[in-house]
């Protein structure tokens, strides 16, 4: 009965390669969002969507592309990684897009090598 | 600019002491504001939020935070504090309209002795 899942937990890869993050929420809500979380702890917002439609967009290299098929699905596709990109993504939802409560996945830990 | 500033980096206190967080902000609308926990390894856990009246708000694990707008200020406080609280914690101000973009703080560490 999890709320806000991701897949995978942990992520090791190379650089230059293509990942992808996966985030699914059974809560009905009609947000989600991607957050990165560096490695001093600081937490900033890339993409929020609502409802399939591109809400918030920071600013983030283009390498990373948010694609949100239905709106309990929010994935995170990031091409030619770099070593920066390096950190804890995570993902979370809120009924609708206004100023409601966030509830947070577990964290996706991406390590460049 | 939008900010939040929690000045504490780490915190350490002994169980059963008083606890109290501080949060700092800078926004140019009337503000949301909301107090998050991550547990290590864990993802974000709402603990209150404050988004109009009453400007003492409770919240989860017995945790309680004030809302002073004279002081662009919302401390995060706990009378006893437990074991299990030693986590991070985060300060976060958002407001209508902003369509749920969240600005956090970089949050405070507390450690909890025995």
């Amino acid at each position: 009965d999890t709320a806000v899942s991701q897949t995978p937990k942990y992520l090791v890869t190379q650089m230059g390669n293509d990942k992808s993050i996966k985030c699914e929420q059974n809560l009905g809500h009609d947000t989600m969002y991607w957050y990165k979380q560096d490695s001093k702890k600081f937490l900033k917002i890339m993409f929020s969507y609502n409802n399939k439609e591109l809400i918030i967009n920071e600013t983030v290299p283009n390498r990373f592309s948010p694609k949100s098929p239905d709106k309990a699905h929010l994935n995170l596709h990031i091409n030619s990684l770099e070593l920066g990109d390096s950190a804890v993504y995570f993902c979370a939802s809120s009924q609708d897009g206004g100023i409601n409560e966030q509830f947070f996945g577990p964290g996706t830990r991406l390590t460049v090598l | 600019a939008q900010s939040v500033t929690q000045p504490d980096i780490h915190i350490t206190v002994s169980e059963g002491a008083s606890l109290e967080l501080r949060c700092n902000y800078s926004y140019g609308a009337t503000p949301y504001l909301f107090w998050y926990v991550q547990s290590p390894g864990q993802g974000l856990q709402l603990l209150l939020k404050y988004f109009s009246g009453d400007t003492l708000v409770q919240g989860i694990k017995g945790f309680e935070a004030e809302f002073k707008r004279s002081q662009s200020s919302f401390n995060l406080r706990k009378p006893s504090v437990h074991w299990s609280d030693a986590a991070e914690y985060f300060c976060a101000v958002g407001a209508r309209g902003s369509q749920g973009n969240l600005i956090f703080g970089k949050g405070t560490k507390l450690s909890v002795k025995p």
